[in-house]
């Protein structure tokens, strides 16, 4: 069965700091990767996607930069981070290139820049 | 501009009873939609969905509907049980790639014992 492990569950940091967040998939092979951002109580954001190694789409001008190193490793990153980037950020894959794949996602991680 | 909308932010209803989740969209290029469930401090998990080529999705408890006239479509949970208190979220995608998704700010459901 396919898992996909995200983390960490909690993060604190300043603003100005540097971020990395760093999402595996296990169980599959070629998935489509993505990163939603949840601000309090909205819905989901789509940040970026991914069809495959190195490819990035980005959906949303930010301060956010994501990449993808290898087949099941989906990282999200910034040089600076502002208040705003403050959140919830959920990565999720689906089958590449099934029609109509729903997603799986992580368990998240809730960002507080302070 | 939101083009996703779920009006009512939360509901409540008793175990037994039916529960009826509401979602609304603008884009007529929206051709798939689905509909996800939430626990806190988890990630949503996929519930039902349906395409726009159909008018109702049913699996189990849950029954989706879906009226493209009006641009509208619903979640039915019967009998609703206490397990399925949660956030349910409506999405929506354009072109068959589920996985770029618009979503809607959810409904906190409640269901009473």
């Amino acid at each position: 069965s396919q898992t996909i492990h995200q983390w960490p569950a909690t993060l604190v940091q300043p603003v100005g700091s540097p971020l990395s967040l760093e999402c595996t998939v296990e169980g599959t092979s070629n998935p489509n990767l993505y990163w939603y951002r949840q601000a309090a109580g909205r819905g989901l954001q789509l940040l970026f996607y991914s069809v495959g190694i190195g490819q990035i789409s980005s959906e949303v001008p930010q301060n956010l930069s994501a990449s993808r190193p290898q087949d099941r490793q989906f990282i999200l990153s910034s040089k600076k981070l502002l208040l705003s980037d403050s959140g919830f950020y959920l990565c999720a894959w689906n089958r590449h290139p099934r029609r109509n794949s729903p997603l799986h996602f992580g368990n998240g991680t809730r960002l507080t820049v302070t | 501009d939101q083009q996703v909308k779920q009006n009512s932010p939360s509901l409540s209803v008793q175990e037994g009873r039916i529960s009826i989740l509401n979602c609304d969209y603008t884009n007529s290029m929206f051709d798939y939609f689905l509909w996800y469930k939430k626990y806190p401090a988890e990630g949503p998990t996929f519930l039902i969905s349906i395409s726009s080529i159909k008018d109702k999705n049913e699996d189990g408890r849950f029954t989706v509907f879906l009226n493209k006239s009006a641009k509208h479509l619903s979640l039915h949970i019967v009998p609703s049980q206490p397990g399925d208190s949660a956030v349910y979220f409506c999405a929506a995608s354009a072109n068959t790639n589920a996985g770029k998704s618009t979503f809607g700010d959810g409904t906190t459901l409640t269901v009473k014992p």
